[in-house]
């Protein structure tokens, strides 16, 4: 079973629009890290939030994390088309870094 | 320089047959990682090497499923007797630190096991 799950499952929208994801998980955290995954591709690693940090930027990418509600959310500003892809959130629990749980996924196709 | 890097990309296997996932991490790269990924899910936790030792198979979802690493460099993730709920994508990750996190893993562009 997975840990995570993202809202919506599926988002449509034109380029230069904003897209946000959430994702809202289980259990207590370390970090909470986001990855994107292109059709037939691996998954990329795109930004990693501790749980003591509210706030993370990288680019176009904003994260933000609220422990107390066990979620978290990915802005994607300024989209392009090449940003179509899944994107999912991966959490490690407290007492093991090593091991990821996936949520399901937020499928965003950005249309040009 | 290279990435992770798995084989075959692609595989078809008859129910019952067994099978062998190669995954070429990232060299120097001491922790490897075997996710599962199921169509139109995230991928789940199987197992994790630090260097040639299985620290955590607590994923693996049977005992038909066997993962190996003896040279702390490759790995073999190996299927016996296929059933079709084994039909997936069988992702490979690897990362350098083996210590304190956080750190960020290195997935391979997967295997997409169909078993027929």
């Amino acid at each position: 079973s997975q840990q995570g799950e993202e809202d919506p499952q599926a988002l449509s929208i034109q380029e230069g629009e904003n897209a946000t994801m959430n994702c809202s998980y289980k259990t207590s955290i370390n970090n909470l890290q986001w990855y994107r995954q292109n059709s037939g591709r691996g998954l990329v690693h795109l930004i990693l939030i501790r749980s003591n940090e509210r706030e993370k930027h990288s680019g176009r990418l904003r994260v933000t994390l609220d422990t107390s509600k066990k979620s978290s959310s990915l802005l994607i500003t300024a989209s392009r088309a090449a940003d179509t892809a899944s994107y999912f959130c991966a959490t490690d629990p407290p007492d093991n870094f090593n091991k990821f749980y996936f949520g399901s996924g937020t499928k965003l196709n950005v249309k040009p | 320089g290279a990435g992770v890097s798995q084989s075959p990309r692609y595989k078809v296997a008859k129910r019952g047959q067994d099978v062998a996932l190669r995954c070429d991490p990232i060299s120097g790269h001491v922790s490897l990682f075997w996710y599962q990924q199921a169509l139109g899910q995230g991928p789940e936790f199987l197992t994790y090497f630090q260097n040639e030792a299985q620290l955590d198979k607590s994923g693996l979802p049977s005992d038909r499923f066997f993962a190996e690493r003896p040279e702390g460099s490759v790995s073999t993730l190996k299927i016996q007797r296929t059933q079709q709920e084994d039909s997936a994508v069988y992702l490979c990750a690897s990362s350098l630190t083996p210590g304190q996190g956080p750190y960020e893993q290195y997935f391979g562009p997967g295997t997409r096991l169909t078993v027929t």
